[in-house]
């Protein structure tokens, strides 16, 4: 059974670089069937799509974070992660990484339970 | 981009129906999905593609897709559908997903 687990930094300092990595088991993330993907959410609030990236690792970003965001996969370690530049408080935010298909109107079907970033002084 | 609406907020006794709608332009065309998100969970995918279940998910659960709103049913409500419920469609002229922002359904 697929799961998926995100890791990293708990507490940043504004400006920082926010990096986070999103480990799969059961599952491999070179299937060509699967995008894998990151989504963010403010505590209290909505979610957000930061980005995916595909088997042969061409990425899909939200243009709203483009500019700061990159994603980059580690077929070796079945790994995926995320880099996201010049962090603010509205950054803080719970981080989800997830699994949807490669069918770009599909849902996003299968969750990590989440892990909180926050950006604080 | 595309926007999507949602109340924020839907009430409803044990028993009853909840209707939660997602609006958007000309939804009807597009491909809309919903999750359940309870405190301190991530979101659980209820319905995909307007209307279908994924599996393990309650019949209770039910979609409709037409014109510019989607809705959410839970039928027979129960204390355990108490969560934030969330509209997804992808923005194809954008090329990325949006979700709406959300619903707390409470049961009474």
């Amino acid at each position: 059974q697929l799961q998926m687990r995100e890791s990293g930094p708990q507490v940043l300092k504004p400006s920082e670089t926010l990096s986070l990595t999103c480990t799969v088991s059961g599952g491999s993330i070179s299937s060509s069937s699967h995008f894998w993907g990151w989504i963010r959410q403010p505590p209290g609030k909505g979610l957000e799509w930061i980005g995916s990236i595909d088997y042969s690792g061409t990425t899909y970003y939200n243009p709203s974070l483009k500019s700061r965001i990159t994603i980059f996969a580690d077929t070796a370690r079945n790994e995926f992660a995320l880099k996201m530049s010049s962090v603010t408080a509205a950054d803080t935010s719970f981080f989800y990484c997830v699994r949807h298909t490669n069918t770009r109107n599909d849902g996003f079907a299968m969750w990590g339970q989440g892990t909180v970033v926050t950006v604080s002084s | 981009s595309y926007v999507l609406t949602q109340p924020p907020s839907v009430s409803v006794a044990p028993g009853k129906t909840a209707s939660i709608a997602c609006g958007g332009n000309n939804i009807g065309s597009e491909s809309v999905h919903w999750y359940q998100q309870k405190p301190g969970q991530a979101p659980v995918l209820v319905i995909q593609h307007d209307s279908d279940r994924p599996s393990g998910i309650p019949e209770r659960f039910s979609g409709s897709n037409s014109g510019n709103t989607a809705t959410l049913t839970i039928s027979r409500v129960e204390a355990g559908d108490e969560a934030d419920y969330y509209c997804q469609v992808w923005d194809r002229s954008s090329d990325h997903y949006v979700f709406g922002p959300g619903t707390k359904v409470t049961v009474l």
